[in-house]
């Protein structure tokens, strides 16, 4: 299995409040990716990152902000969450980007009430 | 806009028989197609792929057919067991567009194998 871990794995907030979600890989890739799965949509790229402090938009990016500063982690952050965001967030990694299979993180479950 | 499609939200098969999970894809720039399994609870995990230069990529009890005229592929697990029983996700990717591994998912089939 690849090395990856998300935390927290379940997390429950109000509307309004900021929400980090942390990705830590030990696999050492260059690419990381954070999708959202949802019933009726599969999973859908949020936001990706190709290096360190090198990140782009992904197709449901509006309300998330990411960042990079390191090697092994990748945050995804809710700055004033809202209903529509409720979700399980899953955490990705790619050695390569465009040659290699993306391996996927355990998941966290998000309910903003 | 879904640019990779799975129609059947659920399939039942019998156990020993072949299971034949379909994805449809719009967009002919796609040229790398996957498919994950996903147990609940789990991050969905790698099973095959296949690139548009092929039409059939085999792994033990696990085949992908492609065709690219109709945009079409599925997935063929023969002879299915018990522990098949997960949500099966297609996805799709311009991996040559240099797009940076960009994934896209279909909705999800959910596959019952019944003893």
């Amino acid at each position: 299995d690849a090395g990856i871990t998300q935390s927290p794995r379940h997390k429950v907030t109000e509307t309004g409040t900021p929400v980090t979600l942390r990705c830590h890989q030990t696999e050492n890739h260059r690419y990381m990716y954070w999708y959202r799965q949802d019933p009726g949509h599969g999973l859908r790229l949020i936001h990706y990152s190709y290096g360190v402090k090198d990140t782009d938009k992904g197709e449901v990016s509006d309300g998330y902000s990411v960042s990079r500063s390191k090697t092994e982690d990748f945050l995804l952050t809710l700055e004033s969450a809202t209903s529509s965001q409720t979700s399980v967030y899953f955490c990705a990694i790619s050695l390569s980007g465009t040659t290699d299979t993306q391996y996927f993180g355990p998941g966290t479950r998000l309910t903003v009430l | 806009d879904q640019q990779v499609k799975q129609n059947s939200p659920s399939l039942s098969v019998q156990e020993g028989r072949i299971s034949i999970l379909n994805c449809d894809y719009t967009n002919s720039m796609f040229d790398y197609f996957l498919w994950y399994k996903k147990y609940p609870a789990e991050g969905p995990t790698f099973l095959i792929s296949i690139s548009s230069i092929k039409d059939k990529n085999e792994d033990g009890r696990f085949t992908v057919f492609l065709n690219k005229s109709a945009k079409h592929l599925s997935l063929h697990i023969v002879p299915s067991q018990p522990g098949d029983s997960a949500v099966y996700f297609c996805a799709a990717s311009a991996k040559f567009a240099g797009n940076t591994g960009k994934l896209i998912f279909g909705q999800g089939t959910t596959l019952q194998v019944k003893p």
